[in-house]
């Protein structure tokens, strides 16, 4: 049973950077798939952020590619989320996934989600 | 920019019919957009119900579906029960490693 569990700071402040990390269990990261994150601010709809593979080619959103950056450590199970310059707009739940991307494209194992908050 | 489009919002009675559609604001829809359909009721997490366009994920009962219609991709709810209500997204693959997500689909079952 694959299982995702993001982790991280509930509140940040504009301007700084965010950093997450999703813990992977019941299957290593090595054997292949890419890994995503997805996020939904409050009341709204869900928004792809960006994947990677383990061999470490990503793929982002254009919206969001200038502020974000994902990293795998496939030695821990490990994949992590930076967006750099925070604001208010950034306050959502984060989500990380496994995304089939090389082969039926979606999303089929979810985290529980982490909510995050930018505010002063 | 494409923007995937979704109805806002869609009512169905108990026992009833629905389909939910999911277009593109430039262009058709097919099978190569690789579309796949998410259930999310408030404060849970998203649930996969269909992938590559028609397949149904393990667990996700046959009354789902999802198929090509016209010129959208559309998730058709067969006997809508109760619990059915909920907040229905789907995906769509651009090509190229990019992949949207429509703005959602309302579902009320009343």
């Amino acid at each position: 049973q694959v299982q995702l569990q993001e982790s991280g700071p509930r509140l940040v402040r504009p301007s700084e950077t965010l950093s997450l990390t999703c813990d992977v269990s019941g299957f290593a990261i090595s054997f292949g798939f890419y890994w995503g994150w997805i996020r939904q601010p409050p009341g709204k709809g869900l928004e792809w952020i960006g994947s990677i593979h383990h061999s470490g080619k990503t793929y982002f959103n254009p919206s969001l590619k200038s502020r974000v950056t994902i990293s795998v450590d496939t030695s821990m199970d490990r994949f992590s989320l930076k967006v750099t310059s925070l604001t208010a707009a950034d306050t959502a739940v984060y989500y990380c996934a496994r995304h089939e991307l090389t082969g039926s494209k979606d999303f089929g194992y979810w985290g529980r989600g982490t909510l995050v908050t930018v505010s002063s | 920019q494409t923007v995937v489009t979704q109805e806002p919002s869609f009512s169905v009675s108990p026992g009833g019919t629905v389909t939910l559609t999911c277009g593109l604001t430039s262009g058709s829809v097919s099978t190569n957009y690789y579309p796949s359909w998410y259930q999310q009721t408030p404060g849970q997490t998203p649930r996969t119900l269909i992938y590559s366009t028609s397949s149904r994920s393990s667990g996700v009962p046959d009354r789902f579906s999802g198929s090509i219609l016209g010129n959208k991709a559309a998730l058709t709810i067969t006997g809508a029960q109760a619990d059915d209500e909920s907040d229905y997204y789907c995906l769509l693959y651009l090509g190229s490693g990019i992949s949207v997500f429509g703005g959602g689909t309302k579902l009320t079952v009343l």
